[in-house]
Order: C-alpha cells, then sequence, then structure tokens
C-alpha cells in the first residue's frame, strides 16, 4: 500500500521560506511516475503547484514558477516542496501526490502551513 | 490561465441522479483525455473518484460515471446515498505551459 507523509514547519514569517519534506512509503520514486504538490487555502479550491521526476526534471504552476523549488531525494525516498517570499496567500494546506499519466491517484492526509509574523 | 468553472453547489434526493458538469477550452477540456475528479470530505484529502474522463479507480462504486463533450466534462452521481455528500472536484491537463488545472469545486448535498 503506497503512503505518502508531508512534514514541515506549520508556521512561517511573511517573506520566508516554505519548506515541506513528503516521505513515500510503498513506492520508489524512481518509479515510473511524477511526485506532486497541490495545494488548498482553508475553505477555498485546490491549486496545483508543480511535480518532480526522479530524474530532477520539474514542472511548475506558471503564477508560482519564480518562486517554488521541487526536488527529489532518491537516497531518502522522498520529495521536498520550498515556496520562497511567502505570504498570507500563501496559507495553505500542501497535499503530497503521486501522479499518474493524467491524475494523482495516492495522497498525503496534508499539513496545514500558516503565513503570520 | 484560468481555472475550470463548475457550479459551487448541487443537490439531490437519495435515489437520484445529479450531475456536475466541468467547464474548460479547447486548450485544456477540449484538447487532451486527461480528466479527473476528486471526492473530498471535510478536514480529508482528496481521493481520485474518475480519471481519463471515464475511467474507474478500482474501489469506486460505479453509480460515479465520468464523460466528456468539447469544452466541458461531467460527472454523474446515480443513485445517490447521504454518504456521496461531499466536495468534489474536476482537474484536467493544460498543456506543457500550464499544466494541469483544477476546478472551482461542487459542493453537493444529499437533500
Amino acid at each position: 500500500q503506497v503512503q505518502l507523509h508531508e512534514s514541515g514547519p506549520g508556521l512561517v514569517k511573511p517573506s520566508g521560506t516554505l519548506s515541506l519534506t513528503c516521505a513515500v512509503s510503498g513506492d520508489s520514486i524512481s518509479s515510473v511516475t511524477w511526485w506532486s504538490w497541490i495545494r488548498q487555502p482553508p475553505g477555498k479550491g485546490l491549486e496545483w503547484v508543480g511535480e518532480v521526476y526522479h530524474t530532477g526534471k520539474t514542472n511548475y504552476n506558471p503564477s508560482l514558477k519564480s518562486r517554488v523549488t521541487i526536488s527529489a531525494d532518491m537516497s531518502k525516498n522522498q520529495f521536498s516542496l520550498s515556496v520562497n517570499s511567502v505570504t498570507a496567500a500563501d496559507t495553505a494546506i500542501y497535499y503530497c501526490a503521486r501522479k499518474g499519466p493524467g491524475y494523482l491517484d495516492v495522497w498525503g492526509r496534508g499539513t496545514l502551513v500558516t503565513v503570520s509574523s | 490561465q484560468s481555472a475550470l468553472t463548475q457550479p459551487p453547489s448541487a443537490s439531490g434526493s437519495p435515489g437520484q441522479s445529479v450531475t456536475i458538469s466541468c467547464t474548460g477550452t479547447s486548450s485544456d477540456v477540449g484538447a487532451y483525455p486527461y480528466v479527473s475528479w476528486y471526492q473530498q470530505f471535510p478536514a480529508k484529502a482528496p481521493k481520485l473518484i474518475i480519471y481519463e474522463v471515464n475511467k474507474r479507480p478500482s474501489g469506486v462504486p460505479d453509480r460515479f460515471s465520468g464523460s466528456k463533450s468539447g469544452n466541458m466534462a461531467s460527472l454523474t452521481v446515480s443513485g445517490l446515498q447521504a454518504e456521496d455528500e461531499a466536495d468534489y472536484y474536476c482537474s484536467a491537463f493544460a498543456g506543457t505551459n500550464t499544466f494541469w488545472l483544477f476546478g472551482g469545486g461542487t459542493k453537493l448535498t444529499v437533500l
């Protein structure tokens, strides 16, 4: 059974950097698939943030591309998200997920990140 | 690029059928066979219920079905049950510049 688990600070100061990690079990991030981040502001809809392939290739939401970095660590079987210059608008539940050819089939439980001083 | 357009709410009585629309453009929904639907309960992660327009993952009841016509995709829930009350989101591939879009979500209420 594939499981994903997000971890990282729940509170980040404005203008700081949000950093999260997604630990994968039951599958290898070296497999032929993409690994994604999605976020959901409280009470609002889903927004695709970006994705990484085990080769290091990445794709990003154009609206976030200048501030986002996603990377994969095969030795730890995990992938990470970094968002810099954060504002209150980046406050959201952040989910990591495994992506098939055109869908997200396994999701983590999500972690709430609040941007506040 | 804008999110896909979904009605904010939908409702039906137990046993009835409800259809939720997801309207995109010829650059996303209309262009590729990669439309998926997700079910989300309060304080839970989304769950995949339809992928590639009309395919169901193992374990998803056949009461859930998907379709697409032109730039609009649809999710139909037949034989509504109280347990179907949740938020539903569509998603579509939008090419190699925009990549992935979500709809704004539809809250389904079982009356």
